[in-house]
């Protein structure tokens, strides 16, 4: 069975400074992980997502992430916060064709950005 | 617009009084989902479909119907709602299922008291 931790319920950082959200994931195949945002009172908005390929992922609103297969690893960065990056973020993980490749969602971080 | 529309955003009921929460999209999607978001729980899933008349549980079907009569509806029933099923509900679609991502509706705010 396929599970996701995100590491910190809740996150804050400065305008301009280094966002880091930490996601690892178990997996008994190679997954599709994605990140997904959700805004106040909004569905949730898919950022970026890694398939195959370069493990480097870039995604909208300058976000990145890079899957690091031997570390089940899946972080999320973006270089300088934006007051506008204020939401909830979702790392989530999908292998199980079967099932509807079914989403398995992490617990979310929320993401306080200080002015 | 590429949209799934999902129907009441918020809606206070009491138990056991059934209701309908009804999920639309306009992209032609064969795969569509319901889950349920819960603080510190991320969102689980509930039941999921494939295709029209083609259905199953997810993670948390308890106390929840689905059908899929149509491939642009998903409705979520909850026979006889109870307070634990108080949540934030989404509709999602896909074409591929998971692969590519799904598109979520906005949701729906449900208490049951």
């Amino acid at each position: 069975a396929q599970s996701v931790t995100q590491l910190g319920s809740h996150v804050s950082v400065s305008e301009g400074a280094l966002v880091l959200l930490r996601c690892n994931y178990s997996s008994s195949v190679p997954p599709y992980l994605f990140w997904y945002v959700q805004y106040p009172n909004q569905g949730l908005q898919l950022l970026l997502k890694y398939t195959t390929g370069a493990t480097l992922v870039k995604g909208i609103n300058g976000f990145e992430a890079e899957f690091k297969k031997s570390e089940t690893s899946f972080h999320l960065t973006k270089p300088s916060a934006h007051m506008s990056d204020a939401a909830e973020y979702f790392c989530a993980v999908s292998e199980d064709k079967a099932a509807g490749n079914k989403l398995t969602f992490g617990g979310g971080t929320r993401v306080l950005v200080k002015p | 617009e590429a949209q799934v529309t999902q129907n009441p955003r918020y809606l206070i009921t009491v138990t056991g009084k059934k209701l309908t929460v009804t999920c639309s999209q306009n992209m032609n999607h064969e795969y569509m989902s319901w889950y349920r978001q819960d603080p510190g729980l991320g969102l689980r899933q509930i039941y999921y479909s494939m295709n029209v008349e083609v259905t199953d549980k997810g993670d948390v079907p308890e106390g929840y119907k689905v059908s899929r009569k149509e491939k642009r509806n998903f409705p979520l029933i909850l026979e006889s709602p109870s307070p634990n099923q108080t949540s934030l509900y989404f509709c999602a679609s896909s074409f591929t299922g998971g692969i590519n991502g799904y598109t979520f509706g906005s949701g729906t705010r449900l208490t049951v008291v």
